[in-house]
């Protein structure tokens, strides 16, 4: 079955700064990639998802990208603030809705004030 | 309804006593999914249905769990015999079918339901 390899397991940056999640799958043909953030107590969120015959995707401070041939895809934040503290969950499928998600482990992110 | 609903919310039970949780995904969803995320970590596949097809268990921890799908919307996920390593929060996740061809639909995800076993 697919294996999601999710890091860092938690990341603290400035307020302004950057991040960046990286994510591994096995499986080549997971074809459908998601990210979901959780906010503490709360319920996972979808808050971007890209499809193997693209290769990034954006939406206004986030993006995704993803190499096949590596098999890994990214989670980028640009000018961060305090509310984007959560924990962001990767996850990798075979088209979902036919197969159950399967999810990386989690990354823990710290947004600094 | 507007979204996956679950209930209890919050379920403290006795070890040794069984439980029922309960889903009701969104209207239309075909697929459902019950996903296990113990206090601080990610989150486990137990269970997956998707219309009248044999459900895929692969993600059941051990014979005291067990999930069925009425009428091919309510789920109930059943604890036997509970234990405290089953404290947890237990979410359930509906999706629509994509269409043939598509890759993938949302997973959308109920506020789930907390369960202690003491």
């Amino acid at each position: 079955g697919e294996n999601v390899e999710q890091h860092p397991s938690t990341l603290s940056v400035q307020e302004g700064d950057s991040a960046v999640i990286k994510c591994t799958y096995s499986d080549s043909a997971s074809n459908y990639f998601p990210w979901y953030k959780q906010e503490l107590g709360k319920r996972p969120q979808l808050i971007i998802d890209i499809r193997s015959n693209v290769g990034e995707k954006k939406d206004q401070r986030i993006a995704v990208t993803l190499n096949k041939t590596a098999k890994h895809f990214s989670l980028h934040i640009t000018e961060t603030q305090p509310e984007d503290s959560a924990v962001y969950f990767c996850a990798a499928s075979v088209d979902t809705g036919r197969r159950a998600l399967t999810f990386g482990s989690g990354t823990r992110l710290q947004v600094q004030p | 309804g507007a979204g996956v609903s679950q209930s209890p919310s919050n379920k403290v039970t006795e070890k040794g006593k069984d439980v029922e949780l309960r889903c009701d995904p969104i209207s239309g969803h075909t697929a459902l999914y019950w996903y296990r995320q113990s206090l601080g970590q990610g989150l486990e596949f137990l269970i997956y249905f998707q219309g009248n097809s044999a459900p895929d268990k692969s993600g059941l921890p051990s014979d005291r769990f067990s999930a069925e799908r009425t009428g091919g919307s309510v789920s109930t996920l059943t604890i036997q015999r509970t234990q405290q390593e089953d404290s947890a929060v237990y979410l359930c996740a509906s999706s629509a079918i994509p269409r043939l061809g598509y890759s993938g639909n949302t997973i959308y995800f109920g506020e789930g339901s907390w369960l202690t076993v003491v």
